[in-house]
């Protein structure tokens, strides 16, 4: 079965400081990869999506940037941390095949002072 | 422009009935999704619909009218275990989801 993880699971950095959030599927191959953002109380904001190794799409211009180094793996990343980074970060993958879900993993608090 | 419109918050009894209902104007549609989410955690698939009509799991049922733009999750002899969000999502004309902002429900004894 497929399984997705993600972490860390919190996180507290500084503003200004870097940021690395790795996501990493098993069981299935090519996935359709995302990263989204939910702020408390909302909705999820797609951030980045990825249909292949290197295919990276972005949703949101911001301080963020995604890549794709191998097929199961995804990785979120930031030079500077803003006050307004601060969320649950949340992966998912999904078959890219028409009516299947997306599958979530267990997503990353992110809290920045 | 895209727009998912869910109530913001429902009370209910436990082993009572709810309705939780969701509207969307999307440019294409390519299905809808329910999905669930305990406070503090990810959400989890609970249905998919793209044909208009009522599907059912268990305790739980999705409705679909695409010439209404409206979708409804109904959830029977409630659980306090049930107390979550609940997401509504449409797959668009790339196949990209659309989320509204969920619908926290609250089970009371």
């Amino acid at each position: 079965s497929q399984t997705i993880h993600q972490w860390p699971a919190t996180l507290v950095q500084p503003v200004g400081s870097p940021l690395s959030l790795e996501c990493t599927v098993e069981g299935t191959s090519n996935p359709n990869l995302y990263w989204y953002r939910q702020a408390a109380g909302r909705g999820l904001q797609l951030l980045f999506y990825s249909v292949g190794i290197g295919q990276i799409s972005s949703e949101v211009p911001q301080n963020l940037s995604a890549s794709r180094p191998q097929d199961r793996q995804f990785i979120l990343s930031s030079k500077k941390l803003l006050l307004s980074d601060s969320g649950f970060y949340l992966c998912a993958w999904s078959s890219g095949v028409e009516g299947q879900p997306q599958h979530f993993g267990d997503g990353t608090r992110l809290s920045i002072l | 422009g895209q727009n998912i419109d869910q109530p913001t918050e429902m009370t209910a009894t436990e082993g009572a009935i709810v309705q939780i209902n969701c509207t969307y104007q999307t440019s294409g549609f390519n299905g809808l999704f329910w999905y669930q989410q305990h406070a503090g955690e990810a959400p989890t698939f609970l249905s998919y619909n793209v044909l208009d009509g009522l599907e059912e799991k268990g305790r739980f049922s999705s409705f679909l009218s695409r010439s209404k733009g409206y979708s409804y999750l109904l959830l029977k002899e409630l659980q306090m275990k049930d107390s979550a969000s609940y997401l509504c999502a449409v797959s668009d004309s790339n196949y990209q989801l659309i989320w509204g902002a969920g619908t926290k429900l609250i089970i009371k004894p």
